[in-house]
């Protein structure tokens, strides 16, 4: 079955950057994009970027500039990388599948951006 | 950049009923809006997509309605376990994907 599932750090120190991965299962990274969505406690939602199939992107521009997405089709793997953290990008961050919109979501994984 | 408006953040209804959680989006965007359910500590759930279409093993009592800029997610016969916040999306624009800001659904 279609599984997605995000690791992470769990903690960020401030000014610093983040690594995260989406390890999926049940489907290929050839023939699906994958997106980024975050969600800060206690409030929504926001979409960051998708990588496409044939290894396209497509950022949120409100955060291009500190977003970089990449993936490895062999390992079935999404990256995730976001600079220059704050305690504003304090969230859970969660893949998702793409078809039409978002089918498949992984479980998320928290970032706290903390000294 | 398209807004996603969700003018009603908190609903309340009983078991059996039906309700109906409202979107309207700041302009046209066709059909190209889905709807999420998020029960409280889980991760979203995509009900609804292209405004109508029932993704795989999404309930009948889930039905989505509209186009251009109003859209409808209607819970017929609603359970207790429909107790979640309630997200419409549109991704016919750029930015792509816009998030409403949710709806929570109170079962009485």
């Amino acid at each position: 079955q279609v599984q997605l599932k995000e690791s992470g750090p769990g903690l960020v120190a401030p000014s610093q950057s983040l690594s995260i991965t989406c390890t999926i299962s049940g489907f290929s990274l050839t023939s699906y994009g994958v997106h980024w969505v975050r969600q800060p406690p206690g409030k929504g939602l926001e979409w960051l970027v998708v990588i496409w199939s044939d290894g396209s992107t497509t950022y949120n521009s409100a955060l291009k500039s500190r977003l970089s997405i990449s993936k490895d089709n062999s390992k079935s793997q999404v990256f995730l990388k976001m600079n220059s953290l704050q305690t504003d990008d304090t969230a859970m961050y969660y893949c998702a599948r793409h078809y039409y919109a978002m089918d498949y979501w992984g479980q998320g994984t928290s970032v706290t951006v903390s000294s | 950049d398209i807004v996603m408006t969700q003018s009603q953040k908190f609903m309340s209804t009983s078991v059996g009923d039906r309700v109906s959680v409202t979107c309207k989006a700041s302009q046209n965007v066709g059909t190209n809006v889905a709807w999420y359910q998020q029960k409280p500590g889980q991760s979203p759930k995509a009900l609804i997509y292209s405004a109508s279409y029932r993704y795989s093993g999404v309930p009948d009592r889930f039905t989505g309605s509209g186009s251009g800029t109003d859209f409808t997610l209607t819970i017929s016969n609603v359970q207790s376990e429909d107790l979640a916040e309630y997200f419409c999306q549109q991704y016919n624009s750029y930015p792509l994907f816009t998030f409403g800001s949710g709806t929570k659904l109170e079962i009485k």
